[in-house]
Order: structure tokens, then C-alpha cells, then sequence
């Protein structure tokens, strides 16, 4: 069971990124998935989520209108299209399933990606 | 949107010795609370789920409890993998909403 995120990079403020997430291990059309950031020395905050099959999603205030959340279950990915990006947006990205753990087994944290916003 | 707020910002302990951290939340979330903890430069890692069921594989030293809104994570022992910082995390609306952390320190 793995989740594995990529896509950070460097952007100016005012510009766009999408991150991935490709999952593996599980059934990843029966799971909710959300987004996780960090920024950097500091605690953990969530960003949204995605219903198993895209229909239901739910976004922090401080990313509605500028962030969506989609996924494509026929190959088992994740994204986040972030517009508008600002220097507070700069973090650690990660993407985790829900529920963590099913069966017995649980889907780990991946390693995440930055996101650095600056000019 | 429901305030998670985590007490003491830091906790030092000495190896062997028990542990007690506390969240607070801001309105009733029955039992819908998971704690994480979290090493530097790692990921953070589930170890409780609906405030007292441990995640597979987490020690028995590991354990929750509460309802409501007040809650308990404590480490019976405290081995050295346990320094790390704790985060609580509410899943009972949304946002979800998880506390500022609690730094288990070495004393």
C-alpha cells in the first residue's frame, strides 16, 4: 500500500501547479482521499478532500475558489490543481487515504511534495 | 469550524517514564479524533483512531482515551522512538481541523 505525491516545484506567487498522487496496494476507487500540508517548520493543516467516486468534495476557506481536488480511479490518482498561489501556500503536500487503515492494513503517509511560492 | 487546541506545547520526559497529552475541542466531536505522531524530516504516522483504537502495528503502550470534547493520548513508557512531535485531528466535520502539536522532548 503506497501513496506516493509529486508535481512541487517553485512558483511565483500569482501562478499555478498541479500536484499528483498515484496510489498502489489497494482497491483506490473504494477509498476518500484528502490533502494534507505542512509548511515548513510549522504543524499540519487539511486541505481537502475527495469522494470515492469525485462527486462530494470539501475544501479549507482558505483555499475554496482557488484549489480543486480531482482524481482519476482508472489510474489510481490523485491531483490538486492549485491556482492563484500565494506565499502562504508554500508547504509540504501530502495526499492521504480514508479511511488510514481497513482490514488490517493501513495506508502510510507518503513522503509529500513542496510546494514553494516566492519570487 | 471546530478549534483543536493541544496541551502542553511541550512535554519533556525521561526515557521509561510515562507520558500524558491532552486535546480540547472546541465543541463535542463525540469520538471522531485520530492521533498522529510525527519525527523530524518524516511524515506523519497514525497511531489512534475514533480516540482509542490503535492503528496495526502501534505499540500497547500507546493508548486513548475520551469522549466529547476532551481527550487523553498516553505512552505508558516512553522508548526513544517515541520523541517526536503529537498532533490530534477531528473528523467530525468539516473542516477537519488537527491541534498545533505537542513536542515530546527528552528531559
Amino acid at each position: 500500500v503506497q501513496l506516493v505525491e509529486s508535481g512541487g516545484d517553485l512558483v511565483q506567487p500569482g501562478g499555478s501547479l498541479r500536484l499528483s498522487c498515484a496510489a498502489s496496494g489497494f482497491t483506490f476507487s473504494s477509498f476518500a482521499l484528502h490533502w494534507f500540508r505542512q509548511p515548513p517548520g510549522k504543524g499540519l493543516e487539511w486541505v481537502g478532500n475527495i469522494n470515492q467516486d469525485g462527486s462530494g468534495k470539501n475544501y479549507v476557506d482558505s483555499v475554496e475558489g482557488r484549489f480543486t481536488i480531482s482524481r482519476d480511479n482508472a489510474k489510481n490518482s490523485l491531483f490538486l490543481q492549485m491556482n492563484s498561489l500565494r506565499a502562504e501556500d508554500t508547504a509540504v503536500y501530502y495526499c492521504v487515504r480514508s479511511p488510514q487503515c481497513s482490514g488490517g492494513s493501513c495506508a502510510p503517509w507518503g513522503q509529500g511534495t513542496l510546494v514553494t511560492v516566492s519570487s | 469550524e471546530i478549534m483543536m487546541t493541544q496541551s502542553p506545547g511541550t512535554l519533556s520526559v525521561s526515557p521509561g517514564e510515562r507520558a500524558t497529552l491532552s486535546c480540547r475541542a472546541s465543541q463535542s466531536i463525540s469520538t471522531n479524533l485520530a492521533w498522529y505522531h510525527q519525527k523530524p524530516g518524516q511524515p506523519p504516522r497514525l497511531i489512534l483512531s475514533a480516540a482509542s483504537t490503535r492503528a496495526p502495528g502501534v505499540p500497547v503502550r500507546f493508548s486513548g482515551s475520551g469522549s466529547g470534547t476532551e481527550f487523553t493520548l498516553t505512552i505508558s513508557s516512553l522508548q526513544s522512538e517515541d520523541f517526536a512531535v503529537y498532533y490530534c485531528q477531528q473528523y467530525q466535520n468539516y473542516p477537519r481541523t488537527l491541534g498545533q502539536g505537542t513536542k515530546v522532548e527528552i528531559k
